[in-house]
């Protein structure tokens, strides 16, 4: 089956500093979802990515699609607090259920 | 706020009793999905349902079950619970059943503790 593995599970950086979050899969990527998700909280839609080398932006936060390397890259310019929280990656897992899975997540601090 | 509706947000009950937690979907999604949030498992898919019609099930336990009602609302009934079964219980919605280029939104979920 397929599997997401997100790098780094945990990262801590200064507030104004830029970071960026790994998402790889362990076969071919039908489509790719960022959230973003407070502790105990819902997930917060960030981006959709549906085809190879396309890349879309909201306010400082940027996610690109690499198809041949079944690999996502969210990246964060200028960090603030409100970042903080665990960014979660998610794809479908092709074939006839087509369901959303979810990598390991990955917690962002960002300190004042 | 996503537009997906859950209730309860919290839920304490017993070993071995049942619960039912309710979702409402964003207006107009016709998709319906259950996934579960712990802490040694991460986020798993649990069940997906389109206009009433179950799509594809996941590590779904048999003492776990859902449905869509014909005003698309869904319930997961969780019975003989065991305190494995502590957990966060998202709802998510979207319009269509197919993962590409349908963007699917979260509920805040409902948080079971089982004691």
């Amino acid at each position: 089956s397929q599997e997401l593995e997100q790098s780094p599970q945990s990262l801590i950086v200064q507030e104004g500093k830029n970071l960026t979050i790994n998402c790889t899969s362990s076969k071919t990527l039908y489509g790719l979802y960022w959230y973003k998700q407070k502790y105990g909280e819902g997930l917060i839609f960030l981006m959709m990515l549906q085809k190879g080398g396309e890349e879309k932006s909201h306010e400082k936060i940027t996610a690109k699609l690499d198809e041949k390397k079944q690999q996502s890259s969210l990246h964060i310019t200028a960090s603030q607090p409100s970042h903080a929280g665990i960014y979660l990656c998610g794809a479908g897992n092709g074939g006839a259920t087509n369901k959303l899975i979810f990598g390991t997540g990955t917690l962002l601090a960002v300190q004042p | 706020d996503s537009g997906v509706t859950q209730t309860p947000k919290h839920l304490i009950t017993a070993t071995g009793q049942r619960v039912t937690l309710r979702c409402s979907p964003r207006s107009g999604d016709l998709s319906v999905y259950w996934y579960q949030q712990s802490l040694d498992q991460g986020l798993q898919f649990l069940i997906h349902y389109y206009n009433g019609e179950e799509r594809a099930k996941g590590n779904i336990l048999e003492r776990f079950s859902a449905q869509q009602f014909p005003d698309l609302h869904s319930e997961l009934n969780l019975s003989s619970l065991e305190l494995g079964d502590s957990a966060l219980y998202f709802c998510a919605s979207s319009v269509r059943a197919g993962i590409s280029g349908n963007t699917i939104y979260f509920g805040e979920g409902s948080w079971l503790t089982v004691v």
